[in-house]
C-alpha cells in the first residue's frame, strides 16, 4: 500500500497571506508510460463532501480559484493557496491514485490567523 | 448537473449487513466509474470500492471479504453492502463519480449517509 503523509497538521495563517501544504507519498506516483503523476487534492469544510480541487498534480479542476496551485512529482507535492481567503478555511487531503486501492492523506486543517 | 444521493438505515448492530444505495440524476451511470467511500466521525477519508456499468468492480483489499457494490443500470443507481459490521465500521458514506479518464479522482459526491453500528 502506498502511505500517504501531510505536513503540516495544521496551519493558521492571516487573510491574503499564502498558506502552502505538504504531501508525500510512500513511493512515486509518477507513472513513466504518460509523465503523469496520480495526486489529487480535495478541501472538505465541515458538514460538506470533499471538493475536488486538483488533480494530475496541478491541473486545476473547472471552476476552483486559480489562488490554488498544485506542484511537485514522485514522492513529494504541494498545495498553495496564493491569498488565503476566509472561505477557504477547510481540511484539505491529498490523494494517490496511482495504487488499485487509493489512499489519501491524513489531512491539514487550515484556519485563519 | 450531477447529482449523487445515498439513502439507507442509520443504524445497523454489530455483526449485520450494511446497506446503502446511490441514486444518480444528471448523468448516465453506463459512463464513468462509481466509487463509495467512508469517513469515520473526526478522522480521515477511506476508500471502499467502485463498479463500472458492466458490473465490474475493485475493492480496498482490507474491506475486499465483506464488501459488495453492485449496479441498477435501469434505475440509475449504485449500491453497497458490508457484511458483519462493527463499531469500527461507523462512519459516513459517501458515493461519488470519477472523473473521466479516471477510476479514481472524485469530481461529484453524494452528501453522505452517516451510518452507526450499534446494539
Amino acid at each position: 500500500d502506498i502511505v500517504m503523509t501531510q505536513s503540516p497538521d495544521s496551519l493558521a495563517v492571516s487573510l491574503g497571506e499564502r498558506a502552502t501544504i505538504n504531501c508525500k507519498s510512500s513511493q512515486s506516483v509518477l507513472y513513466s508510460s504518460n509523465n503523469k503523476n496520480y495526486l489529487a487534492w480535495y478541501q472538505q469544510k465541515p458538514g460538506q463532501p470533499p471538493k475536488l480541487l486538483i488533480y494530475w498534480a496541478f491541473t486545476r479542476e473547472s471552476g476552483v480559484p486559480d489562488r490554488f496551485s498544485g506542484s511537485g512529482s514522485g514522492t513529494d507535492f504541494t498545495l498553495t493557496i496564493s491569498s488565503l481567503q476566509a472561505e477557504d478555511v477547510a481540511v484539505y487531503y491529498c490523494q494517490e491514485y496511482y495504487s488499485t486501492a487509493c489512499t489519501f492523506g491524513p489531512g491539514t486543517k487550515v484556519d485563519v490567523k | 448537473q450531477v447529482q449523487l444521493l445515498e439513502s439507507g438505515p442509520g443504524l445497523v448492530k454489530p455483526s449485520e449487513t450494511l446497506s446503502l444505495t446511490c441514486a444518480v440524476s444528471g448523468d448516465s451511470i453506463s459512463n464513468f466509474y462509481w466509487n463509495w467511500i467512508r469517513q469515520p466521525p473526526g478522522k480521515g477519508l477511506e476508500w471502499i470500492g467502485f463498479i463500472i456499468y458492466s458490473g465490474s468492480t475493485s475493492y480496498h483489499p482490507s474491506l475486499k471479504s465483506r464488501v459488495t457494490i453492485s449496479v441498477d443500470t435501469s434505475k440509475n443507481q449504485f449500491s453497497l453492502k458490508l457484511t458483519s459490521v462493527t463499531a469500527a465500521d461507523t462512519a459516513v458514506y459517501f458515493c461519488a463519480r470519477a472523473l473521466s479518464g479516471t477510476a479514481a479522482v472524485f469530481d461529484y459526491w453524494g452528501q453522505g449517509a452517516l451510518v452507526t453500528v450499534s446494539s
